[in-house]
């Protein structure tokens, strides 16, 4: 069974460190791995999508990489901001039918 | 282009009652999700359509939870009874073809079972 796990559990920076945020999964034979985003009573926002065949996605200040081999995924975001503030969860599918099995998040907190 | 709508966005009940969630996916998103989200836990999914036709429920309690999505649009999840451990987010999502990509998710129904 596919176990996602996240960790830290929680997280604060000042404004403008850069955040990295990790992820990792017990079966390496994922379709595909996600990184949302979620608010407060709001629900999920998908930030990138990686393949199996890739290795990295790029969004603006995201990027996310991904290592089946050994299992992890990292999202890095640059010069964090305020509103940037958000639980960030990873999510990964393995196989085609969109099923997404996901970790409990990071929530982050970026000071002023 | 209008998101996932569900409704209502807050309920609240006393165990042993019924409930029941609505969800209106993206227009022409052939495949709908339910998730349920329990405080300090990632979304679990619960079941999954391709159209009208039920893909995965490996994870539904069935014996009191059911789903169902008429007409391959509209889907409504109903718990009966509820538990007070039912308490939770109910998020409905919807993509345009079976995978992960294009996933679009509602914001969701905040269930408390008392």
């Amino acid at each position: 069974k596919q176990e996602v796990t996240q960790i830290p559990a929680a997280l604060s920076v000042p404004e403008g460190e850069n955040l990295v945020l990790n992820c990792s999964f017990t079966d390496s034979a994922i379709y595909n791995l996600q990184w949302f985003r979620q608010d407060p009573g709001k629900g999920l926002t998908s930030l990138l999508l990686i393949q199996s065949s890739q290795r990295e996605q790029t969004s603006g200040r995201l990027n996310a990489s991904l290592d089946k081999s050994s299992g992890r995924s990292t999202l890095y975001i640059a010069a964090s901001q305020p509103g940037d503030s958000a639980t960030y969860l990873c999510a990964d599918s393995t196989d085609s039918w969109g099923k997404l099995q996901f970790g409990a998040g990071t929530q982050v907190v970026v000071t002023p | 282009e209008a998101g996932v709508a569900q409704s209502p966005r807050y309920k609240i009940i006393e165990k042993r009652q019924s409930v029941a969630f609505w969800c209106n996916p993206i227009s022409g998103h052939a495949t709908l999700y339910w998730y349920q989200q329990i405080l300090g836990q990632g979304p679990k999914l619960l079941i999954q359509f391709q159209n009208n036709g039920v893909v995965d429920d490996s994870q539904l309690p069935k014996d009191r939870f059911s789903a169902e999505r008429l007409k391959g649009v509209d889907s409504t999840l109903k718990i009966q009874p509820a538990k007070l451990e039912d308490s939770a987010v109910y998020l409905c999502a919807s993509s345009p073809t079976q995978g992960a990509d294009g996933y679009t998710f509602g914001s969701g129904t905040r269930l408390t079972v008392v």
